[in-house]
């Protein structure tokens, strides 16, 4: 089965700008999240998506985004870039249930704003 | 605020000894307790997780021991090798109605030398 994908891998862009990335999970999974992992942060929560509704969200300023589609792939969107949005954005699926499932990671993309 | 606390920040070993990185937590609403493994530029994947009705889970030469009245726990690596040095992260996750959020440590750098 393959694993989580998340495209483009690298980005580079400019303070002002807008990015979206993209999200498409495991064959089967209806749960895609979202996190910043950062050097001085670490892995931090954006949001979580379930049956193309958000179910979680994390403390970010509302220029972070997101949406699923039917197919359960996901993207984020990330308006008015600032310098300290870059970072390793990294996606996970999971298949929810009653209790937490374990949550398969992407490589990432890795956005570096200037 | 951080929620999970883990330390330390490096750590280095030989191989063939035990590597201890212990994590504590602040909200008992917790009850899903994951360690991450990350090798440079790849995502996270699950190494082994633990609930609060055990206090010890082991899976090979991975070990949680887990405090539910301490509001800790620990991943021991017995036989450490060369090949476990990466970035490992301890995390915790309520259970809210099935959602996935999972707040991380921050990290802990082990090396193993040969």
């Amino acid at each position: 089965k393959a694993g989580v994908t998340q495209t483009p891998r690298y980005l580079i862009k400019t303070r002002g700008q807008q990015v979206t990335l993209s999200c498409s999970p495991i064959s089967g999974h209806r749960s895609v999240s979202w996190y910043q992992q950062t050097p001085g942060q670490g892995l931090q929560f954006l949001f979580e998506y379930f049956s193309e509704t958000q179910r979680n969200k994390g403390n970010f300023p509302g220029r972070f985004s997101g949406r699923q589609f039917s197919n359960s792939r996901s993207e984020m969107n990330v308006s008015t870039l600032e310098l300290g949005d870059s970072a390793l954005y990294l996606c996970a699926s999971s298949l929810p249930g009653r209790l937490q499932e374990t949550q398969y990671f992407g490589p990432g993309t890795r956005l570096l704003v200037l | 605020q951080q929620q999970v606390k883990q330390s330390p920040q490096s750590l280095i070993v030989q191989k063939g000894g035990i590597s201890i990185i212990n994590c504590a937590y602040e909200n008992t609403a917790f009850d899903y307790f994951p360690w991450y493994q990350q090798f440079p530029g790849k995502g996270p994947a699950l190494l082994i997780a633990i609930r609060p009705d055990v206090s010890e889970k082991k899976e090979g030469r991975f070990t949680i021991s887990f405090n539910k009245s301490a509001k800790q726990f620990s991943l021991h690596i017995m036989d450490s090798q060369p090949g476990d040095s990466a970035t490992y992260f301890c995390a915790a996750s309520p259970f809210q109605g099935g959602s996935e959020k999972l707040v991380f440590g921050k990290g802990t750098k082990l090396t193993v030398n040969p």
